[in-house]
């Protein structure tokens, strides 16, 4: 079946600008994180949605930051005025979730933004 | 704060030569622990969950171990194609995220 996905894949864009990130999840996920990967970095958590709860949002680094996530399956992350240090790899990833139970993420390939 | 440190940080392997990869971790209420792979411009790929002390689990040459502390991901007679990056992962508690390791750099050499 189809793997997570995300675009675009690359993204150039002047420091000041705003730009939107998107991810498809896999079918019948309801969980639904994004992740951010700088160079000689782990993965850093940005925020997460769970089925119909409010997001958790405790990872988003500024206001500048913020996602959305529609009929509980695309999601939009969007940066607003962006700088320099927001340079990265943007992952996302979705899972099962059951009750309580962890089920393993899977991850879609990433967009890399450069801010210019 | 919950923690995982990943060690060592690169790893080089002559092809056949085995050996293993060490996760250190804190976390209040392990939900799981995952490792991925990762190869360069590509998102992690998922290849195991441990849940609680004493688990392993295995696949192909790859055997993943956990104990209270910490976790093992045994690479047995490696192949050049198993040159990547290994992350391992943590949930815990009522977190839905997970908090990662910086990985291990592993190069297999023929």
């Amino acid at each position: 079946g189809a793997g997570v996905s995300q675009s675009p894949s690359n993204k150039v864009t002047e420091k000041g600008k705003d730009v939107e990130l998107r991810c498809d999840p896999i079918s019948g996920h309801t969980a639904l994180y994004w992740y951010r990967q700088s160079l000689g970095q782990g993965l850093e958590f940005l925020i997460y949605f769970q089925g119909n709860s409010a997001p958790d949002k405790s990872g988003l680094p500024s206001d500048r930051f913020s996602a959305e996530r529609t009929g509980g399956s695309v999601s939009t992350l969007t940066i607003q005025r962006t700088q320099q240090e927001d340079s990265a790899v943007y992952l996302c990833a979705s899972s099962r979730t059951s009750g309580g139970l962890s089920y393993e993420q899977y991850f879609g390939p990433g967009t890399r933004l450069t801010v210019t | 704060e919950d923690q995982v440190t990943q060690s060592p940080e690169a790893l080089r392997l002559q092809e056949g030569e085995s050996s293993s990869l060490n996760c250190s971790y804190t976390v209040s209420g392990l939900r799981g622990l995952f490792w991925y792979r990762q190869d360069p411009g590509k998102g992690p790929e998922f290849l195991f969950t441990l849940y609680s002390a004493g688990e392993e689990k295995e696949k192909e040459r790859l055997k993943a171990t956990l104990t209270k502390k910490e976790s093992f991901l045994h690479i047995t007679a490696p192949k050049p194609e198993d040159s990547a990056t290994y992350l391992c992962a943590v949930q815990g508690g009522s977190q839905g995220n997970l908090i990662f390791g910086k990985g291990t750099k592993l190069s297999v050499k023929p």
